[in-house]
């Protein structure tokens, strides 16, 4: 079985200040980790990926996230907030092994005051 | 993403009612895919189909059924609705990208239902 936690229902941050939002997943084997951003009235959009390689991975807007292993967590980074930042972010995790799919957290919403 | 369209956008509906949303790219993607998503619960997987001949399960296909006609078209059907069925649904696309690999889906704009 798989499965993600965002144990932040909501996070605040002031623009132009760093921010994170976090993720924690549980597999058997090794984990592919996702980042989606959501902003009203959109569907999800793809943020950043971990497959394999680095630890730290980039992505768009600036967003970059970490995978650590011995924590099983995938926090997803910005070193600068925007207020235009603000929107639903969700984790997602997938085993590695087999024909899975993709399970996704509950969402950790962002709200980037100016 | 324009590459994934979903009709109608929102739809009101009657308890007992059958209704279907329908899902079509241009993206040329052999994996599609139903999530619901409600507040609090994130998103749940409802079906998903690898390629034009498979259908599977997702983890809350009680009351849905699902119909690939190509492989651009996915439709979700709900074949009475119920209350609780009041979601907003996505359809989600990806690439078949090769054992040991993991491809990036991309999700529609969503269709708000509202089920009366």
């Amino acid at each position: 079985a798989q499965s993600v936690a965002q144990p932040e229902d909501q996070v605040n941050v002031a623009e132009g200040n760093p921010l994170t939002v976090k993720c924690t997943y549980s597999v058997s084997g090794n984990p592919y980790l996702f980042w989606y951003v959501q902003y009203p009235n959109r569907g999800l959009q793809f943020l950043l990926k971990y497959i394999t390689g680095d630890n730290l991975v980039k992505g768009s807007y600036g967003f970059e996230a970490e995978f650590n292993k011995s924590q099983t967590s995938f926090h997803l980074k910005k070193p600068s907030a925007l207020v235009s930042d603000s929107a639903l972010y969700f984790c997602a995790v997938r085993d590695t092994g087999g024909y899975s799919t993709l399970t996704f957290g509950k969402g950790t919403m962002l709200l980037v005051s100016p | 993403d324009a590459d994934v369209t979903q009709t109608p956008r929102n739809r009101i509906t009657k308890t007992g009612k059958r209704i279907m949303l329908e899902c079509s790219q241009t993206k040329g993607h052999d994996r599609m895919y139903w999530y619901r998503q409600d507040p609090g619960l994130g998103l749940r997987l409802i079906y998903y189909s690898f390629d034009v001949k498979d259908i599977n399960k997702g983890e809350i296909s009680d009351g849905y059924s699902v119909s690939r006609q190509a492989q651009a078209k996915f439709s979700l059907s709900l074949e009475s609705a119920i209350p609780n069925q009041t979601a907003l649904y996505f359809c989600a696309t990806s690439d078949h990208a090769g054992r040991g690999q993991q491809e990036t889906q991309y999700f529609g704009p969503g269709t708000r239902l509202l089920v009366l």
